[in-house]
């Protein structure tokens, strides 16, 4: 089944305790995005990539780094969390970089 | 800078009933517009795309460049149908979609 998938669904952390979220596709697509959605304000693109070893800021990039060493994963990582990183975030994926996207399930984190 | 706009953060209507979702963009060049859609524990997906004038589950959109719009309709309201809904501006270039705040659709029996 073609499919984005993210790891872990849900995750709850203490300040400054570095961690990492896992996305992998299996669409062979070229293009991916970390997206997070806080309340009021809908989905904010954080990182993308447009093939390995390309990827550049988003909206809202600051706290966060990714690494696109595969095509089919894109992680993200939090160095060092902060309590303003609450939020749920979306991987997505798409063939060509335009507006057709494949989202995963999320993931929700808290940040004490 | 480009934006989206969803007025509505709660339509609920009966079923059968006609149903608008409102979508208001703002891009000075020429916009792609999307509809996604969340159902209730299922991850975001595409419902519809402008460029495809395409009818999905009983939903239609049209852009309209004069009004910045690109409002979501469909005639008769199914329980089904309840969901978040997403307007999502395309601009081109970072593979970036710009959405709105999201309207959650109830539809009541």
């Amino acid at each position: 089944e073609a499919q984005v998938t993210q790891n872990p669904r849900y995750l709850i952390t203490v300040t400054g305790k570095k961690l990492t979220v896992t996305c992998s596709q299996n669409m062979n697509h070229e293009y991916m995005s970390w997206y997070r959605q806080d309340p009021g304000l809908g989905l904010r693109q954080i990182y993308y990539s447009m093939n390995v070893e390309v990827t550049d800021k988003g909206d809202v990039p600051e706290g966060y780094k990714v690494s696109r060493k595969e095509k089919r994963n894109f992680p993200l990582i939090l160095e060092s969390p902060s309590p303003n990183q609450t939020s749920l975030y979306f991987c997505a994926s798409s063939l060509q970089g335009r507006g057709t996207q494949y989202f995963g399930p999320g993931t929700r984190l808290l940040v004490l | 800078a480009q934006r989206v706009t969803q007025p509505e953060k709660l339509l609920s209507v009966f079923k059968g009933a006609p149903v608008e979702l409102k979508c208001n963009y703002s891009y000075s060049g020429s916009p792609e517009l999307f509809w996604y859609v969340q159902y209730s524990r299922q991850r975001l997906q595409l419902l519809l795309r402008h460029i495809s004038r395409e009818s999905i589950k009983g939903f239609t959109a049209d852009l309209n460049k004069g009004e910045t719009s690109f409002h979501l309709k469909k005639p008769f309201a199914q329980e089904e149908d309840s969901a978040m809904y997403y307007c999502a501006l395309f601009t081109g270039g970072g593979n970036k979609l710009t959405f709105g705040t999201g309207t959650q659709l109830k539809v009541e029996l």
